[in-house]
């Protein structure tokens, strides 16, 4: 049971390339989210699903698109990326008694 | 809206000294609380949560926390703290938007401990 994976840990992208970060959970939970998190800011949610097939926007989804074509996969895709995208990304799963159980993070650097 | 306000951005204290980190809330039901501790490179790991019945709960490593209604407020306590509490700690509330389960996250406290 490895919980909640996010790949990559690490990436640098320059300004304008694209790239697609992955979640992936083995706990069969409905609930999937993408948060940013930035120095004095806490984490903001990015985009949500609410079980396969299904997204909706957070507080800050702009610049960002996701997918959730398999319950366990929650992909967060950055088309054209600009150096406001710089951050800590955290994916996260709902289960059980209202819990979220979160992945270890993915360290962005556009510049 | 609602919101979550944790207004000691960085806290220091002692080795062996009792730890309270403030958080408020503004919601207008019965609030879902959460507190997380992140280490340096870390995920978010849970501490406690509270959902209803007794309003003072207990954690993992040690920490509880107490809700009151009153003030809005869930404030977590430790009372001696470890050199390995060096972390960041957030406090969040779940919240039901239209049906959907989201959460709101204070901006954290960075908590540093002296020898």
């Amino acid at each position: 049971n490895a919980g909640v994976t996010q790949t990559p840990k690490f990436r640098v992208l320059k300004t304008g390339q694209s790239m697609t970060l992955l979640c992936a959970q083995d706990m069969n939970h409905e609930y999937m989210y993408w948060y940013r998190q930035d120095p004095g800011m806490g984490l903001r949610l990015i985009h949500y699903s609410v079980g396969e097939g299904t997204t909706a926007k957070g507080e800050v989804p702009d610049g960002y698109n996701v997918s959730r074509l398999k319950k366990q996969n929650f992909l967060l895709g950055l088309e054209s990326a600009a150096p406001s995208q710089t951050s800590v990304y955290f994916c996260a799963s709902r289960g059980g008694a209202d819990t979220q159980y979160f992945g270890p993070g993915t360290r962005l650097t556009v510049l | 809206a609602q919101s979550v306000t944790q207004p000691d951005i960085h806290i220091t204290v002692s080795e062996g000294a009792s730890l309270e980190l403030r958080c408020n809330y503004s919601y207008g039901a019965t609030p879902y609380l959460f507190w997380y501790v992140q280490s340096p490179g870390q995920g978010l790991q849970l501490l406690l949560k509270y959902f209803s019945g007794d309003t003072l709960v207990q954690g993992i490593k040690g920490f509880e926390a107490e809700f009151k209604r009153s003030q809005s407020s869930f404030n977590l306590r430790k009372p001696s703290v470890h050199w390995s509490d060096a972390a960041e700690y957030f406090c969040s509330v779940g919240e039901i938007d239209s049906g959907t389960y989201k959460y709101i996250f204070g901006t954290g406290t960075r908590l540093k401990v002296l020898a």
